[in-house]
């Protein structure tokens, strides 16, 4: 059974870093996009990257490029999303979820439980 | 402000039919693949839709997806109450080369 299985609950404060994970269990992690999406509160999902574990190959959003680093370890089957320095505005919700079908990027089939995170002084 | 376009909200009453919208242009929807998610509030999304108007094993044929040049639509036919969530579009979209979802619809069951 295929299952993505994120890290938990974060509260940081404005200028502190930030790495969450999403773990891939029941399937051959290097093999498919990895992808995270974020969501504000009462806002709508947002589209920030995907990740292709076995090269490493990212891309990401305009919003986001620059702001967040994605990444990934094949050896522990485990992305990553890693902000360097907070801000207010970098709380919300964040969900990784694996795209559809292997080696393509063309709808997301399975989704981690969400990690909310929180940034305040 | 997101790329494609949804009814902000919508809502019907119980067995009745309700067709959720989502307008893009030539870049996204036009060009790519659509795939439609619910999303009851506190959950994770979860995917109904894929390449246009496929279901995944499991979800019921009450749902149904189509697309027409820039425009897809997700057609639910005798809603029940558990129907009751956030339904969210995705595209890729060529001009950012990254992916898109749409605002989302929030549905009401009444």
């Amino acid at each position: 059974e295929v299952q993505l299985v994120q890290s938990g609950a974060e509260v940081k404060k404005p200028g502190e870093s930030l790495k969450i994970s999403c773990q891939g269990f029941g399937y051959r992690f290097g093999g498919w996009w990895i992808g995270w999406v974020r969501q504000t509160p009462g806002k709508g999902l947002e589209w920030m990257g995907v990740i292709y574990p076995d090269d490493s190959d990212t891309k990401y959003s305009p919003s986001f490029r620059g702001q967040v680093t994605i990444s990934a370890d094949k050896s522990t089957n485990t992305a990553y999303l890693q902000w360097n320095s907070l801000k207010a505005s970098d709380s919300g919700m964040f969900y990784c979820a694996r795209l559809s079908p292997s080696g393509a990027y063309r709808w997301f089939d399975y989704w981690g439980q969400g990690t909310p995170v929180t940034v305040s002084s | 402000q997101s790329v494609l376009t949804q009814p902000p909200s919508m809502s019907a009453a119980p067995g009745q039919k309700v067709t959720i919208s989502c307008s893009g242009s030539n870049s996204n929807i036009g060009n790519n693949y659509v795939s439609w998610y619910q999303q009851v509030p506190g959950t994770a999304p979860k995917l109904l839709i894929y390449d246009n108007d496929r279901r995944p094993s499991g979800i019921p044929d009450r749902f149904s997806g189509s697309k027409s040049g820039a425009s897809a639509i997700l057609d639910i036919t005798g809603l029940q109450t558990g129907d009751g969530a956030n339904y969210y579009c995705l595209t890729w979209d060529d001009n950012f080369y990254a992916g898109v979802f749409g605002g989302g619809t929030k549905l009401t069951v009444l």
